[in-house]
């Protein structure tokens, strides 16, 4: 039971450049976040999911996208990355209503972008 | 989910007791109150979570207030391992979710 697993865990992009960031759980969770994380800052809500082939915007959604097509995996999409998107980048999982609601977070990918 | 408020910094000697308060006020009565930790830059961890009794396990204990609109994560014995940030958050275990704010939390640092 590996938890939430995001890769890749660091990446350097150059501006203009897009990429992926995958996450995955194998909790079989309903709900999942993506988060970004600066210096100084707590963990700001980009995306999330409340299941599969849905998707929501968070507080700071501009200059990404995502996708859920498959229950387990939640996708965030930089289409031309910018130096205002290096970061520290937390994906999160949580299952649906139950007594044992836990929310489960990645070990983040640092993302640098030039 | 309701917002929670936490001061920005707290600090606390080894081997202390370390009280971070956390405040709930608009929190409804089906949304549990759990705390979590990161240190230097990780994945935040659950430490803990509760309705309205007192919690205690292994890592801390918490205290809601009888109005739940303020609880109180307690570390008993502080070590410089507890150094990190903590957040609060309230979460409704039994309706359907949507945003998860986290805010800024409390960056505890527990000194020599």
């Amino acid at each position: 039971n590996a938890g939430v697993t995001q890769t890749p865990k660091f990446r350097v992009l150059k501006t203009g450049q897009s990429m992926t960031l995958l996450c995955a759980q194998d909790m079989n969770h309903e709900y999942m976040y993506w988060y970004r994380q600066d210096p100084g800052m707590g963990l700001r809500l980009i995306h999330y999911s409340v299941g599969e082939g849905t998707t929501a915007k968070g507080e700071v959604p501009d200059g990404y996208n995502v996708s859920r097509l498959k229950k387990q995996n939640f996708l965030l999409g930089l289409e031309s990355a910018a130096p205002s998107q290096t970061s520290v980048y937390f994906c999160a999982s949580i299952s649906g209503a139950g007594i044992e609601r836990k929310l489960f977070f990645g070990s983040g990918t640092q993302l640098s972008v030039l | 989910d309701a917002k929670t408020t936490q001061p920005p910094s707290m600090d606390c000697a080894e081997g202390r007791a370390a009280n971070l308060p956390c405040n709930h006020s608009t929190i409804s009565g089906n949304e549990y109150v759990y705390w979590y930790r990161q240190i230097h830059s990780q994945g935040p961890q659950y430490i803990i979570h509760g309705l309205k009794n007192n919690e205690t396990n292994e890592m801390a204990s918490l205290i809601i207030t009888e109005d739940r609109k303020s609880s109180t994560l307690i570390l008993p014995h502080a070590t410089l391992r507890d150094t990190a940030v903590y957040y609060c958050i309230a979460l409704d275990r039994g309706s359907t979710l949507g945003r998860l704010y986290f805010g800024r939390g409390t960056q505890l640092t527990v000194w020599p």
